[in-house]
């Protein structure tokens, strides 16, 4: 266990719809991390907040956004969703925010249809 | 910008044989360098990590790497597989300038009794 707790563990939507996929960090943890794992893109970084702040971005679309509250959990919104949306969404953290260990949550499976 | 190429995309070994999955990166800077593996329905736990200290990196369960600057390579061994072994292994790059991580397509490593 990483201690990195994500929810849901399933989500099934129908294409048009907004999900919301909701991330913890490890204890003391300030950085959080979104990836998303799909069969034929692999594994893509999508975004970083550092305490709060965006650090880092990836191959995010447009459609997604996302948010690191003053608690530090963060919420991946996907929003116009398409079929190719489907996948499994990760969230990471770690201590600092650069070239630290992540650690990896269980991650989100995400079924549009 | 960094990439990195998992040259393989699936290696099969007999148990109690030594296994070689195979990374080359290309960096801009001085990269960091890991090994995550994910085993089915997980998230990814970290196997070992290179950051500019020394080439050869000794990881958990046995796992170690060695950084090749001279041949842009990073990969992976362990001198006698187990069958817990047998998982997705990914082979990550991270560039000094932002904590982008960009990740390998990943070697599935499967492992015969």
């Amino acid at each position: 266990d990483s201690g990195v707790t994500q929810t849901p563990k399933h989500l099934i939507t129908a294409t048009g719809q907004r999900v919301t996929l909701r991330c913890s960090p490890r204890s003391g943890d300030l950085s959080v991390y979104w990836y998303q794992q799909s069969l034929d893109q692999g594994l893509q970084f999508l975004i970083q907040y550092y305490n709060g702040e965006e650090r880092a971005k990836g191959n995010i679309l447009e459609r997604f956004s996302a948010q690191q509250f003053p608690d530090l959990h963060s919420e991946l919104n996907l929003s116009s969703l398409e079929l190719g949306d489907s996948a499994l969404y990760f969230c990471a953290s770690s201590v600092g925010y650069s070239e630290n260990e992540q650690f990896f949550g269980p991650g989100t499976r995400l079924t549009v249809l | 910008a960094q990439s990195v190429t998992q040259l393989d995309s699936h290696v099969s070994v007999s148990e109690g044989t030594p296994v070689l999955l195979r990374c080359n990166y290309s960096s801009s800077y001085s990269p960091s360098l890991f090994w995550y593996v994910q085993h089915p329905n997980k998230g990814l736990q970290l196997l070992l990590k290179y950051t500019s200290a020394a080439t050869l990196v000794k990881g958990i369960n046995g796992f170690e790497a060695e950084f090749k600057k001279s041949e842009t390579s990073f990969h992976l061994t362990k001198p006698s597989a187990h069958m817990s072994d047998a998982a997705e292994y990914f082979c990550v790059v991270s560039g000094a300038k932002n904590n982008d991580m960009r990740f390998g397509a990943g070697t599935r490593l499967t492992v015969k009794p």
